[in-house]
């Protein structure tokens, strides 16, 4: 099993509307999370840090559930320029600070 | 903007050719990584460092190897190039752990062995 997994997509969805990407950790003991963004043939780049009791930036909501071992991303009110490959990250605990990430979900929006 | 860079950005070498990738940075982190990505496809982490002197090996197994003498440096080193290390690399760095830390990538050395 791998240590984090997403739903590679790809997703294609219309302008405007709202998208929601998943991912799960096998490692109960992860201390932080993250949503990374790459863009084609660019390196990737934080998109936002993912806090237990779940935070927002601007159209973008994460959310995370320890006990399921699940983060979630939500976009709303869809941009073109959200079409990228979206990464979920997660840092090892202590003594095994590594960051491990998910394949990535492919968002395509469409206009 | 993030103060970690690579070069070279681009390589086309031929087999059985040594090879060395830069990375600097000058943010002070104290842990570095290297991951290989080939196009569309995901980040395998080869390397990692917790700091100067500590090199480790990361999830997928590589040819390739670090070195970490001075903070700031974490180079990347093929003995012999082959077709199969043909893909891009990604060097970041982060700080060492402290909550939610931000790993800063560079741009990536794109590889070609022919």
């Amino acid at each position: 099993r791998k240590e984090v997994e997403q739903d590679p997509g790809p997703f294609n969805v219309p302008e405007g509307a709202t998208v929601a990407f998943n991912c799960t950790y096998s490692n109960s003991a992860s201390q932080s999370f993250f949503w990374y963004r790459q863009d084609c043939r660019k390196e990737p780049k934080l998109l936002m840090s993912v806090y237990s009791s779940g935070n927002e930036d601007g159209r973008f909501t994460a959310q995370l559930n320890r006990a399921s071992q699940y983060i979630s991303l939500l976009i709303r009110d869809s941009k073109l320029s959200d079409s990228a490959t979206y990464l979920c990250v997660v840092n090892g605990d202590f003594g095994n600070e590594k960051l491990t990430f998910g394949t990535g979900t492919r968002l395509t929006i469409i206009p | 903007e993030a103060d970690i860079y690579q070069t070279p950005r681009y390589l086309v070498i031929g087999t059985g050719k040594k090879i060395t990738l830069e990375c600097s940075q000058t943010m002070g982190h104290d842990k570095m990584y290297w991951y290989q990505q080939d196009p569309g496809m995901e980040l395998h982490l080869i390397h990692y460092s917790y700091g100067v002197n500590s090199t480790e090996k990361g999830d997928l197994s590589s040819e390739s190897t670090v070195s970490r003498i001075r903070t700031e440096h974490f180079p990347l080193t093929l003995e012999s190039a082959r077709p199969s290390h043909t893909s891009q690399y990604l060097c970041a760095s982060s700080e060492l752990f402290s909550g939610n830390t931000e790993a800063f990538f560079g741009q990536g050395t794109r590889l070609t062995v022919v």
